[in-house]
C-alpha cells in the first residue's frame, strides 16, 4: 500500500532563511506526487505536482520539489522564506486504484519567524 | 470561475445525532471526493462519487453515507455522530477521478459535543 511520511513535525525557521520539508513515499505503481498547502482555518491549496518528466518541479509562490526515485523522496525547498508563508505543509501520493484517491502524510508546520 | 464549495463552514452538533454536509464542485468537474482531516492529521479519504455512484470507500463505518446529484454536487452524511467524528471535513472535486486537478473546498468544520 502506499504511503507518505513527513519527518518533521514542525519547522521553524527565520525570515529570508532558505528551508527544506521532507517527505518520503513508499508506492508499487507509478508515481503521482503532490505538495499542498493549508492556512489557518482555510481548506488546501495545490503548491505542486509531479506527475511524469523533470524531475525538478516548479510550484506557486517560489517553492519547488525534487522527485528521487532512488531515495523515494520529494522534499520541498524554498530559498527565502517570508512571513506569510507560515502554514502547514501536506505531502501526498496518488494511490493506484480507480479512484486516485490521495494519500496524505501528517503534516509540517512551517514555522516563521521574524 | 467558481472553486468548490461547501456548506456550511461550521457546525456543532450533539453526540447521537445526524449531519449532512454539502459541496458543489468546481465548474467543469464531475468527480467528488470526501476526506475527514482530525485536529493535527493529515486528510483521510472517505469516499469518492462518481456519475452518482460510490467508486471507493475507505477505511470508514457505514454510519458515513454519500450521495451526487446530476448537477455532480454531492452530500455527505454522517449518522449516531461520535465525538471522535469532530473534524475539518475536506471536499475535492477532479475531472473522471483524475488526481492531475484535485480542486479542494474551504471544508466544513463538524464539532460534535
Amino acid at each position: 500500500a502506499q504511503s507518505v511520511t513527513q519527518l518533521d513535525s514542525q519547522v521553524p525557521v527565520f525570515e529570508e532563511a532558505p528551508v527544506e520539508l521532507r517527505c518520503n513515499y513508499s508506492s508499487s505503481v507509478s508515481v503521482y506526487l503532490f505538495w499542498y498547502v493549508q492556512y489557518p482555518n482555510q481548506g488546501l491549496q495545490l503548491l505542486l505536482k509531479y506527475l511524469s518528466g523533470s524531475t525538478l518541479v516548479k510550484g506557486i509562490n517560489g517553492f519547488e520539489a525534487e522527485f528521487n526515485k532512488s531515495q523515494t523522496s520529494f522534499h520541498l525547498r524554498k530559498p527565502s522564506v517570508h512571513i506569510s508563508d507560515t502554514a502547514e505543509y501536506f505531502c501526498a501520493v496518488r494511490d493506484g486504484g480507480a479512484t486516485n484517491k490521495l494519500i496524505f502524510g501528517t503534516g509540517t508546520l512551517l514555522a516563521v519567524q521574524p | 470561475d467558481a472553486g468548490v464549495t461547501q456548506s456550511p463552514t461550521h457546525l456543532i452538533k450533539t453526540r447521537g445525532q445526524q449531519v449532512t454536509l454539502r459541496c458543489s464542485p468546481k465548474s467543469g468537474h464531475d468527480t467528488v471526493s470526501w476526506y475527514q482531516q482530525a485536529l493535527g492529521q493529515g486528510p483521510q479519504f472517505i469516499f469518492q462519487y462518481y456519475e452518482e455512484e460510490e467508486r471507493q470507500r475507505g477505511n470508514f463505518p457505514d454510519r458515513f453515507s454519500g450521495h451526487q446529484f446530476p448537477n455532480y454536487s454531492s452530500e455527505l452524511n454522517v449518522n449516531a455522530l461520535l465525538l471522535g467524528d469532530s473534524a475539518l471535513y475536506l471536499c475535492a472535486s477532479s475531472w473522471q477521478g483524475g488526481p492531475y486537478g484535485y480542486t479542494f473546498g474551504s471544508g466544513t468544520r463538524l464539532t460534535v459535543v
